[in-house]
């Protein structure tokens, strides 16, 4: 079956720009999203189609993909943006939808 | 107002059957792309299930042929039959509208409904 590859936890100070990487076989043919869980809340949308943001979602938030790679970057990342992070997609058949493992975003 | 309100989650034992509901409000069931995603306690998100407006559905193969999608248009509801279930189907269960607008990705999301599969 079809996966998407995160790492685990990613630490950065308060101002400083966080970047999540999510790795998957089907990316250079298939969109990219994002996801923002805070701690005992459903997930927010806060990138789709690979780099454009839902209304009302700062634009310290952006996204990217090359290759088989998607990425998310936070600028600037705020002590209110520590939360986990899951990158979403399609398999080549665009009717099974995988989301990665998740990465735990730490600002402090 | 777009609202989604997930219910009949519970305890159930190994290999019993639950039936899940998401009560939409504020948009049209029928006319949009919707979806079920499950967290276990401490873990992840994972995809279970999608029904397109054209009614066709699809699943996870860790959940094909145990549960099935559907959806109530005189109800504007949402549904998740759940049978044959396991121990690590235990998990909140989220239903989201999948929007057009966002490529189908998922706009809204309910509150969750807790399902415990335990003898």
């Amino acid at each position: 079956s079809y996966e998407l590859t995160q790492p685990p936890s990613v630490s950065v100070s308060p101002g400083q720009t966080a970047r999540i990487t999510c790795s998957g076989d089907a990316l250079p043919k298939k969109y990219a999203y994002w996801y923002q869980q805070k701690s005992g809340q459903a997930p927010v949308l806060v990138i789709y189609e690979d780099s454009k943001r839902p209304s009302g979602i700062p634009e310290r938030f952006s996204g990217s993909s090359s290759g088989t790679m998607a990425t998310l970057t936070i600028s600037g990342a705020q002590v209110e943006d520590e939360a986990d992070y899951y990158c979403y997609s399609t398999d080549s058949s665009a009717n099974h939808k995988v989301f990665g493992g998740g990465t735990k975003l730490t600002v402090l | 107002e777009v609202q989604l309100v997930e219910s009949g989650g519970g305890l159930v034992q190994p290999g019993g059957s639950l039936r899940l509901s998401c009560a939409a409000s504020g948009f049209t069931v029928s006319s949009s792309y919707m979806s079920w995603v499950r967290q276990a306690p401490g873990k992840g998100l994972e995809w279970v299930s999608v029904i397109y407006s054209g009614g066709n559905t699809y699943y996870a193969d860790s959940v094909k042929g145990r549960f099935t999608i559907s959806r109530d248009n005189s109800k504007n509801t949402l549904y998740l039959q759940m049978n044959s279930l396991r121990p690590e189907d235990t998990a909140v269960y989220y239903c989201t509208r999948d929007n057009k607008e966002y490529s189908y990705g998922s706009d809204y999301w309910g509150q969750g409904t807790l399902v415990t599969v335990s003898s």
